[in-house]
């Protein structure tokens, strides 16, 4: 049981090029969300999904995309990549209450830092 | 206004110190609260939850909610060096499908 996990751990990008981070997680949960965090600003949610097919967007959704085609799969893509995206992205999954909405225990990857030049 | 306030720290204190972190939030649909420890260079792991307002203990750490100042807790008693951390505090509402985190605190607890 491998948990959460994210590829790659570390990359390094010039601006303009384009990237997809890659979650994974095998405990069967519904809802899966992708953060990034920065010095002084916290866990900020990028995007989550409440279910395979599924996407919303959360706090700071610009310049992002994701897709959940298979429950245990949730890919963060960076289309033109800008320095302002340089920050630890973590990804994190839980499962979904009777009444639909999230549990409180969220499982988190180990992180992927970024490096956009 | 951000939605949960949380002072950075660093704090730094001796081995055996009681230990209180705190958060601020100014969103009054919050019910659930957490508590993430987050060593350095690893994800946050949950450390404890509460629903609504009251206490709860779980070992060496107890967390308190007080919903009507909407001002939560977590005190760690015994501090150990191994509890040395950035902790990360995060709230949701009843049925929500997000959480918010504050900036977390750093903490050292020296031997």
């Amino acid at each position: 049981n491998a948990g959460v996990t994210q590829t790659p751990k570390f990359r390094v990008l010039k601006t303009g090029q384009s990237m997809t981070l890659l979650c994974a997680q095998d405990m069967n949960h519904e809802y899966m969300y992708w953060y990034r965090q920065d010095p002084g600003m916290g866990l900020r949610l990028i995007h989550y999904s409440v279910g395979e097919g599924t996407t919303a967007k959360g706090e700071v959704p610009d310049g992002y995309n994701v897709s959940r085609l298979k429950k245990q799969n949730f890919l963060l893509g960076l289309e033109s990549a800008a320095p302002s995206q340089t920050s630890v992205y973590f990804c994190a999954s839980s499962y979904s209450t009777d009444s639909g909405g999230a549990r409180e225990t969220q499982y988190f990857g180990p992180g992927t830092r970024l490096l956009v030049l | 206004q951000k939605e949960v306030e949380q002072d950075p720290g660093p704090l730094s204190v001796p081995e055996g110190a009681i230990v209180s972190l705190n958060c601020t939030y100014s969103n009054s649909a919050f019910q659930y609260f957490m508590w993430y420890r987050q060593y350095s260079r690893k994800g946050p792991e949950l450390l404890m939850y509460t629903y609504s307002s009251g206490n709860k203990e779980d070992g060496r750490f107890t967390a308190q909610v007080d919903k009507s100042s909407k001002y939560i807790s977590l005190f760690i008693r015994d501090s150990q060096p191994s509890d040395s951390a950035t902790y990360l505090c995060a709230m949701s509402g009843n049925t929500g499908n997000q959480f918010y985190f504050g900036t977390g605190t750093s903490l050292t607890v020296i031997p």
